[in-house]
């Protein structure tokens, strides 16, 4: 059982949809990501959150709006998007200068 | 050029032999490596994590840097079929301030029974 817990697991939407991706961490970490992961691409990272304030934004499109109301939850507001953002939404946390710990991910197509 | 270069494979080996795997990198400011495993349907998980220069030994596991030619290896002794996953590099600068992970694309091992 990861630290790191996602929902949904799976989520289909249309291009018109508004939906979100939810995150939550039990490790105590401090810093919380999302990063999107296409097939044989490297992770692109989308944001960053340390100590509930965003401190990377990775000219991620405005479609794309991300939430953290405390260090233990992170959110991935979606609205209008592209067949092209179908992927794996990754999510992770850490503490400072420390390794990624990752939660098992959102598969995410549009349609 | 890409920040980092992992070769895709598929790599393909038959049970108890030794995979080998490697990653390129062009910035000379990363200080902090690291190899993550990703089984099937599931996230990434740090499997070993390594300071600047070095060989790090875990179990079956081996991480080696060569800062000077920029060059990082993983080692998997023994191979198990459970193994068989993708294995994507990792690396970053050492500022208290960079949380900017670059990774490689993934390299795909099946260990065959």
């Amino acid at each position: 059982e990861t630290g790191v817990t996602q929902t949904p697991r799976h989520l289909v939407m249309g291009m018109t949809n508004k939906k979100s991706l939810k995150c939550e961490q039990h490790l105590g970490h401090n810093a919380m990501y999302w990063y999107k992961q296409s097939a044989k691409k490297p992770l692109e990272l989308m944001f960053v959150y340390s100590l509930e304030e965003r401190v990377e934004n990775n000219s991620v499109p405005s479609r794309f709006s991300p939430e953290c109301p405390n260090s233990s939850h992170l959110f991935l507001h979606l609205h209008t998007l592209q067949p092209e953002d179908s992927a794996l939404y990754l999510c992770a946390s850490s503490r400072t200068n420390s390794p990624l710990h990752f939660g098992n991910g959102t598969r995410l197509t549009v349609t | 050029q890409k920040e980092v270069e992992q070769d895709p494979g598929p790599l393909s080996v038959p049970e108890g032999a030794i995979v080998s795997l490697n990653c390129t990198y062009s910035n000379s400011a990363f200080q902090y490596f690291m190899w993550y495993r990703q089984y099937s349907r599931k996230g990434p998980e740090l499997l070993m994590y390594t300071y600047s220069s070095g060989n790090k030994e875990d179990g079956r596991f081996t991480a080696q840097v060569d800062k000077s030619s920029k060059y990082i290896s993983l080692f998997i002794r023994d191979s198990q079929p459970s193994d068989s996953a993708t294995y994507l590099c990792a690396m970053r600068g050492s500022s208290s301030n960079d949380y900017k992970l670059s990774f490689g694309a993934g390299t795909t091992v099946t260990v065959r029974a």
